[in-house]
């Protein structure tokens, strides 16, 4: 079974411009979370999507948005750009939403955009 | 609100020596956690979780935690290390009943020598 793929893996953009990533599940996996790392404020929840509807978000501005579509697939774009968005996107799918009765979420191998 | 904390931003070893990675929460309520592993250039994999029941749990490549409720705390600890266990380690920890909306540790970075 495949994993989680995202795409693309390396991403260079700059201030003030725009940028989609990528996000396929899990075959048969229906939730996507999506997460920032940074070396300052480590591991942070930006939304989860789940059946093509957002269920949670993280504390994130408005420039931050994503979808989920009919497959299962996910998109996140950030808008307007900051160097401060320079970061590691993590993609995490799951079966059900959320880590509820500790479900688990499988994590891609993440796409790293840096903004200059 | 929930908080971790992990106490230890980097832990040096030597390969074959034990090793403990500590974890603390702050929690009102009851909780879900969790300890992943990142490899470089890598996910998050899961390594081992805490639901309820038995306190020692225990996960992949050799790995345990013992959730302690009266300190708060779920330490990560495998007996003999070796070479390939060379990653950032995160601690995370979710509100049951709450928004199911995980809090993460910022990582400890084991780092066997030879």
């Amino acid at each position: 079974k495949a994993g989680v793929t995202q795409t693309p893996r390396y991403l260079i953009k700059t201030r003030g411009q725009q940028v989609t990533l990528s996000c396929s599940p899990i075959s048969g996996h229906r939730s996507v979370s999506w997460y920032q790392q940074t070396p300052g404020q480590g591991l942070q929840f930006l939304f989860e999507y789940f059946s093509e509807t957002q269920r949670n978000k993280g504390n994130f501005p408005g420039r931050f948005s994503g979808r989920q579509f009919s497959n299962s697939r996910s998109e996140m774009n950030v808008s307007t750009l900051e160097l401060g968005d320079s970061a590691l996107y993590l993609c995490a799918s799951s079966l059900a939403p959320g880590l509820a009765g500790g479900n688990e979420q499988f994590f891609g191998p993440g796409t790293r955009l840096t903004v200059l | 609100a929930q908080s971790v904390t992990q106490l230890d931003s980097q832990v040096p070893v030597f390969e074959e020596a034990p090793v403990e990675l500590r974890c603390n929460y702050s929690s009102s309520v009851s909780v879900y956690l969790f300890w992943y592993v990142q490899y470089p250039n890598q996910g998050l994999q899961l390594l081992l979780k805490y639901l309820s029941g038995s306190t020692l749990v225990k996960g992949i490549n050799g790995f345990e935690a013992e959730f302690n409720k009266s300190q708060t705390s779920f330490h990560l600890r495998k007996p003999s290390v070796h070479i390939s266990d060379t990653a950032e380690y995160f601690c995370a920890v979710l509100t049951s009943g709450g928004s199911y909306i995980p809090t993460f540790g910022r990582g400890t970075s084991l780092i066997v020598h030879p």
